[in-house]
Order: structure tokens, then C-alpha cells, then sequence
């Protein structure tokens, strides 16, 4: 079965600072995904980024990039220059098959990231 | 090109009535996936379908709840006799073929 821990229930951080969210994950498979989604208080679900298991450079889109360390299982977010809009509940996604021959998203508990003025 | 589109936004219900949920996927995808969201929770998934079949319905409970996805039209989620553990937000994503995942907006059940 496949796993995703988020440690960390809260975070808070100030305008324009760097945040990193932290994302373990377990599974067998060797093909597999990871997903960073945005939700935020109105409630839809928002793709960030995503990360390959054969991808060699951590992947980046604009203020996020995604800190892949193989070996260790983890795929930790990084939004750097926080702001105030980034506020909201952020979830890490593994997509995997699992052995079954499809793959589906198995998401964990979230993140709520807070960002002060 | 329209995103995945789940209606309704907000559904209302009282125990023991029916829920359908609807799900249009992106244009061209042929692969549904439903998940919920019980509060303060992550997404769990629940079923996945692409058109016609059922393939895996591992994470949708045995009673009350079914998912289809016809040749024409929506998905839907169908949830008999609501009680009020459904209550919950319910998200629909769709997929051309993995890795991509492209989520609805939710519906958003409440059983009063």
C-alpha cells in the first residue's frame, strides 16, 4: 500500500520569506508520482507541481519548486517569497499503481500553511 | 477547454434521501476518478472509472454508494438513504491517461 506523511498539521511565516512543507512518502513501486495541490478556504483542489521517480532535477514552477530526495522518500515543498495568497491547506499526492496495473492519487492529512503580513 | 466540471457546487440533504453527483471530465479524458474529503482530512479515493466500466471501486463503501460513467454524459456518484457521516466534499478528477490528475471544483454535501 501506499503511504504519504505531512508532519507538520500548521505552519506559519511571514511575507516574502521562504516556507518548506515536508512530505515522506512509501511505496514499492518503482514508477511512480508526486504531487504537491494547493487548497485553499474556497475549497477547490489546485495542481502546484509534480515530481517524476526517474526525473533527475527537482522540479520547479515559478515561487515552487520540489525538494526530491530519493533515497530518503521524501518530496518536500518549497515556496520561496511567501505571500499573503499562499495561504491555505496544502496536500502531498503519491500517483502509483500499487501493483494493480492503474494508477490513483493517495494524498496526505495536509498541510495549513499561514502567511503574516 | 472547460476543466473538469462537478455539480452541483453545494447539495443538501436530509437523512435517509438520495445524493447523485454529477462529473463531466475534461474534453477528451476517459478516465474519472472520484475522491472525498471528510473535514480536516485529506482526499481519500473512492472510485475509478473510465467509460462504461467500473475498474477499481476498492475505497467506495460496499452499501448505499455507486458510481457511473455512460458512453454519453456525465459520471455520476449516486449515494442512497444519506446519513450524516456522508457529509463531506466529494471531488471528481479526470485523466487523459496518468500521471496528470485535473480536479473538479467539489460538491459539497451536507445530511441535516
Amino acid at each position: 500500500a501506499q503511504k504519504i506523511t505531512q508532519t507538520q498539521p500548521g505552519m506559519f511565516v511571514q511575507e516574502k520569506e521562504a516556507v518548506t512543507l515536508d512530505c515522506t512518502y512509501d511505496t514499492s513501486d518503482q514508477s511512480y508520482g508526486l504531487f504537491w495541490y494547493k487548497q485553499p478556504s474556497s475549497g477547490e483542489m489546485i495542481f502546484l507541481i509534480y515530481q517524476g521517480s526517474y526525473d533527475e532535477q527537482n522540479a520547479t514552477e515559478g515561487r515552487y519548486s520540489l525538494n526530491f530526495q530519493k533515497a530518503r522518500k521524501s518530496a518536500n515543498l518549497v515556496i520561496s517569497a511567501s505571500q499573503l495568497g499562499d495561504s491555505a491547506m496544502y496536500f502531498c499526492a503519491i500517483w502509483t499503481t500499487g501493483g494493480s496495473g492503474y494508477s490513483t492519487l493517495t494524498f496526505g492529512k495536509g498541510t495549513m500553511l499561514l502567511v503574516s503580513p | 477547454n472547460a476543466g473538469v466540471m462537478q455539480n452541483p457546487r453545494h447539495l443538501v440533504r436530509r437523512r435517509g434521501q438520495e445524493a447523485r453527483l454529477r462529473c463531466s471530465p475534461m474534453k477528451g479524458h476517459s478516465h474519472v476518478y472520484w475522491y472525498r474529503q471528510l473535514p480536516e482530512e485529506g482526499l481519500k479515493f473512492m472510485v475509478y472509472l473510465q467509460k462504461e466500466n467500473i475498474i477499481d471501486e476498492s475505497g467506495m463503501p460496499k452499501e448505499r454508494f455507486s458510481a457511473e460513467f455512460p458512453k454519453e454524459g456525465p459520471s455520476i456518484l449516486r449515494i442512497q438513504q444519506v446519513v450524516r457521516g456522508d457529509s463531506a466534499a466529494y471531488f471528481c478528477a479526470s485523466s487523459p491517461r496518468g500521471p496528470e490528475a485535473f480536479f473538479g471544483q467539489g460538491t459539497r454535501l451536507t445530511v441535516v
